[in-house]
């Protein structure tokens, strides 16, 4: 079956420590992305990639860093710099730029502090 | 002003009423629009998207869109104990030759109750 796996499902980060998120996708899609949600919130952007190493920032990449270096991949890494970091992650990939309103959703990382 | 904004509710309905969801949102170039609902603890799902004004049917959903008054909302027609969950509108608007941004507004959360 076709779909997008994130990793783990939990993670704990302690302070002044970086941790990566995992998001691989089989859909063949060319656009991915990574989304912040806090509780009773909607979702906030952090970044995107249309393709094959290149990634835009969204609306709250402070903190965070990507990399697409292959199709099926885009993790994010959740830096100290982010001071308040524990929120759900959810990865989404979409065909391309025509259809990026039409998202699949991977099943989401929650992150804590320690 | 927030760029999609809906009730956060919660809205309450029984079982086999009808559920009204409603949505606006700021930016007059928007072109398409989403329906995703959200269970406890999981990722969104789309369920219903519209480009064009007036009315979409998919089953029991319903979808309605009116671009001159920035609104698009969602009908749950024989409202079922497992439609309640959290419901996020989104709204596309195309980027040119760039990605066009999806922004979401902060859900609306139903429950349907026997």
């Amino acid at each position: 079956d076709g779909g997008i796996t994130q990793s783990p499902k939990y993670l704990f980060r302690k302070e002044g420590q970086n941790v990566t998120l995992s998001c691989e996708q089989n859909l063949n899609h060319d656009a991915m992305y990574w989304y912040r949600q806090d509780p009773g919130q909607g979702l906030r952007l952090i970044y995107y990639s249309q393709i094959v190493n290149d990634f835009q920032k969204g609306d709250i990449a402070e903190g965070y860093s990507v990399s697409r270096e292959k199709k099926e991949s885009f993790p994010l890494t959740v830096t100290s710099a982010q001071k308040n970091p524990t929120a759900f992650y959810l990865c989404a990939s979409s065909q391309g730029r025509d259809r990026a309103g039409l998202q699949h959703f991977g099943d989401g990382t929650r992150l804590s502090i320690l | 002003q927030k760029e999609v904004e809906q009730n956060s509710g919660p809205l309450s309905v029984p079982e086999g009423a009808i559920a009204s969801l409603n949505c606006t949102y700021s930016d007059r170039g928007s072109q398409s629009f989403f329906w995703y609902r959200q269970y406890s603890g999981k990722s969104p799902e789309l369920i219903m998207f519209i480009y064009s004004n007036g009315d979409k049917e998919d089953g029991r959903f319903t979808a309605q869109l009116n671009k001159a008054s920035q609104y698009v909302s969602l009908l749950i027609r024989d409202s079922q104990p497992s439609d309640s969950a959290t419901y996020l509108c989104a709204v596309f608007r195309a980027g040119g030759t760039s990605y066009g941004k999806l922004t979401f507004g902060q859900g609306t959360i139903l429950t349907v109750h026997p």
